[in-house]
């Protein structure tokens, strides 16, 4: 079956850092990837997105490219922020019908940025 | 604006009891889902609705039940059949299959007091 398996965390970062998330996944069709971020006592929100193979999803500095060879959406950012301590989350949505349409969640990466 | 409404934000239920968190959205998505989040750890489907009047369980649907009678609003009944139903609940919406991504509401927070 479908599966996404990400880092463990926390990932400890000082401000200004270079931030990798590393995602990996399992899908027998042609998933669409995502990345969540969930702060403390929140829902989560979509940071970003791609839908095929080499699609590159961006949003507020993250970004994150579909790798199908490697099967791979390892999320990115160049410069973290202390307000960039959240959880994050990977997730694969199957778009077929034998998937159910529904979204597998990684089990989450906690990041925190010290000033 | 747009978006995802959940209710109460904090719920404290007594052993035996039956509790209903309210989820409506404005966005006119067809599909909506419930998962719930416990401490440190991923989300977990527990029901999902594609379009009116119909619904499917996910993989931890024991002790839960829900109802879509209106797109709009998609609550969830968490029986006294439910075991440990201490956790974060999360509902999320999308406009229908594909790659559109979830929007969540803010969340409700069950203890068993």
């Amino acid at each position: 079956g479908n599966s996404v398996t990400q880092m463990e965390g926390p990932v400890t970062l000082s401000e200004e850092a270079f931030l990798t998330i590393n995602c990996t996944y399992t899908a027998t069709g042609y998933p669409s990837l995502f990345w969540y971020v969930q702060y403390p006592g929140e829902g989560l929100q979509l940071l970003l997105k791609a839908t095929k193979a080499d699609d590159k999803g961006s949003n507020k500095g993250f970004e994150a490219t579909y790798r199908k060879e490697t099967t791979s959406f390892h999320l990115e950012k160049g410069s973290v922020q202390v307000s960039d301590s959240a959880v994050y989350f990977c997730a694969l949505s199957d778009t077929t019908r034998g998937g159910g349409f529904k979204t597998i969640f990684g089990a989450g990466t906690r990041l925190f940025v010290k000033a | 604006d747009g978006g995802i409404t959940q209710s109460p934000k904090y719920l404290f239920r007594k052993e035996g009891q039956n509790v209903t968190l309210s989820c409506e959205q404005n966005l006119n998505h067809d599909a909506m889902y419930w998962y719930r989040q416990d401490p440190g750890q991923g989300l977990r489907l527990i029901y999902y609705s594609q379009i009116v009047n119909d619904f499917q369980k996910g993989d931890i649907a024991e002790g839960y039940s829900v109802s879509r009678e209106k797109k709009e609003s998609f609550p969830l009944t968490v029986t006294s059949a439910q075991k440990n139903p201490t956790a974060f609940y999360l509902c999320a919406s999308t406009p229908g299959t594909g790659g559109y991504g979830y929007t969540f509401g803010s969340g409700t927070r069950l203890t068993v007091v």
